[in-house]
């Protein structure tokens, strides 16, 4: 099943301890997005990578790293987690165009 | 900066009504006006629009787009409670363009 698989669903942490999470899709696709959704605010984009090694800030990349060393994988990295990234997260995928996005189920973190 | 406003924020109404979401747009370079539907879980496709004035439609959903007046809405009629939905436009996109920003969203909630 064509899918993009985000891993961890839920995740309560502590302020300062770094976390990854996953995604992994498997249906070839050059572009790549993170996203957090936060009450009011709609979806707003952290990171995009148009293809492998390529990647580059959206609207809201503070905090947050990511890598694309393979075609399949889009990891977003929080090195040092505040509480003001508690949000819901999601990945994102598509080819050629970029507009009919595959979106993740979706990562909830809470960072106390 | 780019902007994306939606209104109104939230709208209820009962089975059979007809509703129209807004959303407007400030960009820098219009790419294409995008709009999804998120029910309890992550966003799914349902219209692009890159032309001033035609009309996408599928089913009871329609869309169209005014490029001079910088908006799009999205009609549907004959509503159903399965309509209910937050709805989310987004402008970006395109082939080669990985940026997308997002409105804050329209929640319907459809009463039997």
């Amino acid at each position: 099943e064509a899918q993009v698989t985000q891993n961890p669903r839920y995740l309560i942490t502590v302020t300062g301890k770094k976390l990854t999470v996953t995604c992994s899709q498997n249906m070839n696709h050059e572009y790549m997005s993170w996203y957090r959704q936060d009450p009011g605010l709609g979806l707003r984009q952290i990171y995009y990578s148009m293809n492998v090694e390529v990647t580059d800030k959206g609207d809201v990349p503070e905090g947050y790293k990511v890598s694309r060393k393979e075609k399949r994988n889009f990891p977003l990295i929080l090195e040092s987690p505040s509480p003001n990234q508690t949000s819901l997260y999601f990945c994102a995928s598509s080819t050629g165009g970029i507009n009919v996005l595959t979106f993740g189920a979706g990562s909830r973190l809470t960072v106390l | 900066e780019d902007k994306v406003v939606q209104s109104p924020l939230s709208l209820v109404v009962h089975e059979g009504d007809t509703v129209t979401l807004n959303c407007s747009y400030e960009v820098t370079n219009f790419r294409s006006l995008l709009w999804y539907k998120q029910e309890k879980k992550a966003p799914t496709f349902l219209f692009m629009l890159t032309s001033s004035g035609i009309e996408k439609k599928s089913g009871r959903l329609s869309s169209i787009l005014d490029k001079k007046e910088l908006f799009s809405i999205l009609n549907i009629t004959a509503t159903q409670t399965g309509d209910s939905a937050v709805y989310l436009c987004a402008e970006g996109g395109g082939t080669s363009y990985g940026k997308l920003t997002f409105g804050q969203g329209t929640i319907l909630t459809v009463h039997p």
